[in-house]
């Protein structure tokens, strides 16, 4: 399996500009995790989906920050307008829920910088 | 709410030396407990976990004990490698609860030294 992919890995942008980050869970998994890490406040959780359908928003920060699931294999974590404090490490995870295992697998995260 | 609590870091090591990190947590109901690693430059990987109290979860020669009496659940390794240089995240899942969502500690990172 390829593991989760998270696409771009880099990403520099302009305060304003819209920003948006792209994940491909591992096939067959059906719950998804979008989280930021910061030097400041560490790994936060934003969102997380469970077979598509958002369970949990209450970390995302405000109403600049979007996401969104349309099928079991994509979803998008959208910023709009960007600010420079929106400067993070974005990591997408992906776990099967109902096994009795809460592993999650983690992507390789995609590096934000606004400038 | 549920919390961790790990040992402030960054902590430095010589190769081969013997390795503690402590982690405490504070929930309601019944946590997993979980060690994840995070490499330079990758995201974090689940090291080893356990799921029920006097549990211990190994794993590369890591190991951590499920401790419900004193709700730790503190990572060890005997002796350390240059490669087991990386950040450490404790972290806990309360399934009872229905929660999916993984609590994570702060992060210790370690750095070996040959």
């Amino acid at each position: 399996d390829a593991g989760v992919i998270q696409s771009p890995r880099h990403e520099v942008t302009e305060m304003g500009q819209e920003v948006t980050l792209r994940c491909k869970p591992i096939s067959g998994h059906n719950s998804l995790f979008w989280y930021r890490q910061t030097m400041m406040r560490g790994l936060e959780l934003l969102i997380y989906f469970n077979n598509n359908v958002p369970i949990d928003d209450s970390g995302m920060p405000e109403d600049r920050f979007s996401a969104k699931m349309p099928n079991a294999s994509f979803s998008t974590l959208k910023i709009q307008p960007s600010e420079p404090r929106d400067s993070a490490v974005y990591f997408c995870a992906s776990s099967l829920r109902g096994t009795g295992s809460n592993e999650q697998f983690f992507g390789p995260g995609t590096r934000l910088t606004v400038l | 709410g549920n919390s961790v609590t790990q040992m402030e870091g960054p902590v430095t090591l010589s190769e081969e030396a013997f390795l503690t990190i402590n982690c405490t947590y504070t929930a309601t109901g019944y946590p997993s407990l979980f060690w994840y690693v995070q490499y330079p430059g990758e995201g974090l990987q689940l090291l080893l976990k356990a799921t029920k109290a006097d549990d211990k979860g190994s794993n590369k020669g890591f190991e951590a004990t499920y401790r419900k009496e004193t709700t730790s659940f503190h990572l060890e390794k005997g002796s350390v490698q240059v490669s087991d240089s990386a950040v450490y995240f404790c972290a806990l899942s309360d399934l009872n609860q229905g929660a999916q969502k993984l609590v994570f500690g702060q992060g210790t990172r370690l750095t070996i030294n040959p």
